[in-house]
């Protein structure tokens, strides 16, 4: 059984478009966030949910929007995609301030 | 603020040797330090983590890491390296009170093992 799930794991798109990726989490957490990775592999939290409540939104711009609708999925809405957004987009879940699971990625590419 | 250090943008070992990749750590309090690898095209696996208690911890497939408080260091270990660990290794530092816990990560040391 997967922990942190993701759909879909690669999205090629065009500059623009509209675009969603999706995260499950079968763990029982009540924690949940989102990463981007860029080409440097560095890191760096975006979001995170507590309870299906927004409590860290790290100044991503606004076309970003979040939505969690219920403590085991967080999903990502981006609106009008640039080429600054390719990146891989990690989901992660924790319980509490406790250790953080990921799943596998999404690899978006934006052209 | 808190951040999270790593010297090393890339090291190289032979298989067999050890390995040590370095982690440094500003944080006001005690944190929770944690460190993961990325094989290439995959997620983050965790290998170990510290919260409290005893400095040196042990992770999965033979690492370990020894949390040093004076030093602010939380590097990692492993006394014989195989092919198979070469991957990108990240530490990361978490805090935060309720509700507004999060990580911060280091850039990542890339291993190479040569044969």
């Amino acid at each position: 059984d997967t922990a942190v799930s993701q759909t879909p794991k690669y999205l090629v798109t065009q500059m623009g478009n509209d675009k969603s990726i999706k995260c499950e989490q079968n763990l029982g957490h009540d924690t949940m966030y989102w990463y981007k990775q860029d080409s440097k592999k560095f890191l760096k939290i975006m979001f995170s949910y507590n309870n299906k409540e927004l409590i860290i939104n790290e100044t991503v711009p606004n076309r970003f929007s979040p939505k969690s609708p219920d403590k085991a999925h967080l999903n990502l809405h981006i609106n009008s995609l640039e080429l600054g957004d390719s990146a891989v987009y990690f989901c992660a879940s924790s319980q509490g301030m406790k250790t953080q699971y990921f799943g596998p990625g999404t690899r978006l590419l934006v052209l | 603020a808190q951040s999270v250090t790593q010297p090393d943008i890339h090291i190289t070992v032979s298989e067999g040797a050890s390995l040590e990749l370095r982690c440094n750590y500003s944080y006001g309090a005690t944190p929770y330090l944690f460190w993961y690898v990325q094989s290439p095209g995959q997620g983050l696996q965790l290998l170990l983590k510290y919260f409290s208690g005893d400095t040196l911890v042990q992770g999965i497939k033979g690492f370990e890491a020894e949390f040093k408080r004076s030093q602010s260091s939380f590097n990692l270990r492993k006394p014989s390296v195989h092919w198979s660990d070469a991957a990108e290794y990240f530490c990361a530092v978490g805090g935060g009170s309720s509700g507004t816990y999060k990580y911060i990560f280091g850039t990542g040391t890339r291993l190479k093992v040569l044969a």
